[in-house]
């Protein structure tokens, strides 16, 4: 089955600087990237994903890179915010089949 | 759109008594909906999913006569975990998927904190 693995486990960066998540996935048939933020308690939500056509996307301060043939995917945050602190989730799923998350990465952003 | 609901938000419960925990699509219909568990500081962990009309599809060491679902409408699913221990406590979180959606986007629930004693 899937196996995604994330990379770092926690991430300190000074605001304004950028942060990089990155994951690989085990499963080359997976074709569904979606990347979710966790506050303490709370669901995760949805911040940007991406589908395997695609090799890139961008939404504001948020983009995803996709590297089929090396089946690893990237989080970009530029200009990060103290707000931007939280736990970040990525995860990969084969067609509408199951999510199979990454271990996550607890991102701190210090003032 | 999209919003699903949890009920409860928290429960406490005494060592050997069971909880149901509902997860409802508020707007949209749900041919499948998957139960997550997570322990602190750790991933979500899908520990089954739940097809309207059918039998749910449990991830492996995942004890389904221990985690009840019950998928029973387009729009909930129950999650009920029977003679619960303390090692059940944990935060549970449902999603849903849109039925006849084009996407692969699940949507979460708030999640509901099952605190056993």
């Amino acid at each position: 089955g899937e196996n995604v693995e994330q990379h770092p486990s926690t991430l300190s960066v000074q605001e304004g600087d950028s942060a990089v998540i990155k994951c690989t996935y085990s499963d080359s048939a997976s074709n569904y990237f979606p990347w979710y933020k966790q506050e303490l308690g709370k669901r995760p939500q949805l911040i940007i994903d991406i589908r395997s056509n695609v090799g890139e996307k961008k939404d504001q301060r948020i983009a995803v890179t996709l590297n089929k043939t090396a089946k690893h995917f990237s989080l970009h945050i530029t200009e990060t915010q103290p707000e931007d602190s939280a736990v970040y989730f990525c995860a990969a799923s084969v067609g509408t089949d199951k999510l199979i998350f990454g271990t996550g990465t607890r991102l701190q952003v210090f003032p | 759109g999209a919003v699903v609901s949890q009920h409860p938000s928290r429960v406490i419960c005494k060592s050997g008594t069971s909880v149901k925990i509902e997860c409802r699509s508020l707007d949209f219909q749900a041919t499948t909906m998957f139960w997550y568990r997570q322990f602190p500081k750790q991933s979500l962990m899908l520990m089954a999913t739940s097809n309207e009309g059918s039998k749910a599809t449990y991830e492996q060491g995942v004890e389904k006569d221990k985690f009840l679902i019950n998928h029973a409408s387009l729009t909930l699913s129950t999650l009920t975990v029977t003679s619960a221990h303390p090692e059940d406590s944990s935060f549970y979180i449902c999603s849903a998927r849109v039925r006849g959606g084009a996407g692969n986007e699940q949507f979460f629930g708030p999640g509901t904190r099952l605190t056993v004693l």
